[in-house]
């Protein structure tokens, strides 16, 4: 299985700034996910990273919001930017892997704090 | 389009008591997989087990077991003899296999506290 790293795990951050999250894997993967868990709540898929080309965000998400690059098949970022309180959440970054990419590993996640 | 519903918000046993987690889901597709996931207080997700749609035999791992019932479109999932260890959060997820789509649909989850 795939050894995912994510950083930072934690922060707390002022609103109206931005916090990029990075996510490592020890392997190449040809899928990479991120996802939102705001408190309490299920996992929300924000968009697949794609290497070499723009991400696919869901309903819901934005480019200008939620930024996301994908240099190479073993790491991704996600960038949160313009904090406000809503967007405290733990965000996870997810690959697939084996047949049909349908092995799925998470990072740790990253439990951000909007004050 | 697929959808993944756990109808138990939360479910409290004591100790050594048996558990099962519902998990009802939607999909169009015939190709797809079924997972369990378990995080604990820290956050993570652990990936319990994956099953695709085609291998309908239960599975039994330890105090875990899964019954996959593709004529009601479930996956439950049974903890023998629970242990306080196993108080976290379960979510039950689908991935549909068609091209382009593999990223997890989630179900709302269920909070399962075991008790001394």
């Amino acid at each position: 299985s795939a050894v995912i790293s994510q950083k930072p795990s934690r922060d707390i951050c002022q609103r109206g700034t931005s916090l990029t999250i990075q996510c490592q894997v020890d392997s190449q993967v040809t899928m990479m996910f991120w996802y939102r868990q705001q408190p309490g709540q299920s996992l929300t898929l924000i968009a697949t990273a794609n290497q070499g080309s723009e991400a696919t965000y869901e309903s819901g998400f934005v480019i200008d919001k939620f930024p996301i690059s994908r240099p190479n098949l073993t790491f991704s970022t996600l960038t949160v930017s313009n904090m406000s309180p809503e967007d405290s959440s733990i965000y996870l970054c997810s690959v697939g892997q084996g047949a049909m990419n349908t092995e799925a590993f998470f990072g740790q996640g990253t439990r951000l704090t909007v004050v | 389009a697929q959808k993944v519903t756990q109808a138990q918000t939360e479910i409290s046993v004591v100790e050594k008591e048996d558990v099962t987690l519902d998990c009802v889901y939607e999909t169009r597709d015939t190709t797809y997989y079924l997972f369990w996931y378990k995080q604990p207080p820290s956050g993570e997700l652990v990936f319990l087990i994956r099953r695709n749609s085609f291998d309908e035999q239960n599975e039994i791992s330890g105090r875990y077991s899964w019954n996959f019932q593709k004529s009601t479109s479930s996956f439950n999932f049974t903890i023998t003899a629970s242990q306080v260890v196993d108080s976290a959060v379960y979510f039950c997820a689908l991935s549909e296999a068609w091209a382009g789509r593999r990223a997890l649909t989630f179900g709302s989850g269920t909070r399962l506290q075991v008790q001394p």
